[in-house]
């Protein structure tokens, strides 16, 4: 089975704080993605990335911003924590290949930040 | 208009009933379908894929209408598990899955 590891279940962080979010995958995926999860508005996605060292802006990345330096790991970042970016954040994963589109994501367990 | 669109309910059933889910996308060029089942305060699991000429898995019946750009998803003899949310996903290619903000289903004794 696939497995996504983000480093906290729940986070509490003061405003103006560099908060850093871990997700790591081990089944050797190529595309990881970062998305934020609020009432009423679904998911939404931050960041993501096809390979090592690379990265694409989302629908949301104002804010934040991300890190892929090994294939396994890859890391959001929030600047300069703000109380709107209190929030379920989730991490997922999927391979690549031929036709990468057919790939369903894989999902992390989440990381409830709360920002004060 | 929203990428994909879903009534976001919430379906309040008694078990063993049929219930069913529309989903429509507007993006005629979409290739992968799937739905998606999250639980309460839990990360979204792949519940199936979406094959064109339709597919199902148990209780679990899953549609494609490429013309109308629609997706449905049928659920047989409804258990109180199955009460969550259903996330609708479609993806074209080369860009990343675009989520629904999903359909709350209720599952009553």
């Amino acid at each position: 089975d696939v497995k996504v590891t983000q480093s906290s279940r729940y986070l509490v962080k003061r405003t103006g704080e560099k908060v850093f979010l871990e997700c790591v995958q081990d089944m050797d995926h190529e595309n990881m993605f970062w998305y934020r999860q609020d009432p009423g508005l679904g998911l939404r996605l931050i960041y993501f990335s096809y390979d090592v060292k690379m990265k694409e802006k989302g629908d949301i990345p104002e804010g934040y911003s991300v890190s892929r330096e090994k294939k396994e790991r890859f890391s959001l970042i929030l600047e300069s924590a703000s109380t709107n970016q209190t929030s379920m954040y989730l991490c997922a994963s999927s391979p690549s290949g031929l036709d990468s589109s057919n790939q369903p994501q894989h999902f992390g367990d989440g990381t409830r930040l709360s920002i004060l | 208009r929203k990428e994909v669109e879903q009534d976001p309910g919430p379906f309040n059933v008694p078990e063993g009933a049929t219930v069913a889910f529309n989903c429509t996308y507007s993006n005629s060029a979409s290739q992968s379908f799937f739905w998606y089942r999250q639980d309460c305060r839990k990360e979204p699991k792949l519940l199936m894929s979406v094959y064109s000429s339709g597919n199902e898995d148990g209780r679990f019946t899953a549609q494609l209408n490429r013309a109308s750009q629609y997706i449905s998803l049928l659920i047989r003899d409804s258990k109180l598990s199955d009460s969550a949310t259903y996330l609708c996903v479609v993806n074209a290619l080369g860009t990343p899955l675009v989520f629904g903000k999903g359909t709350r289903l209720s599952v009553i004794a």
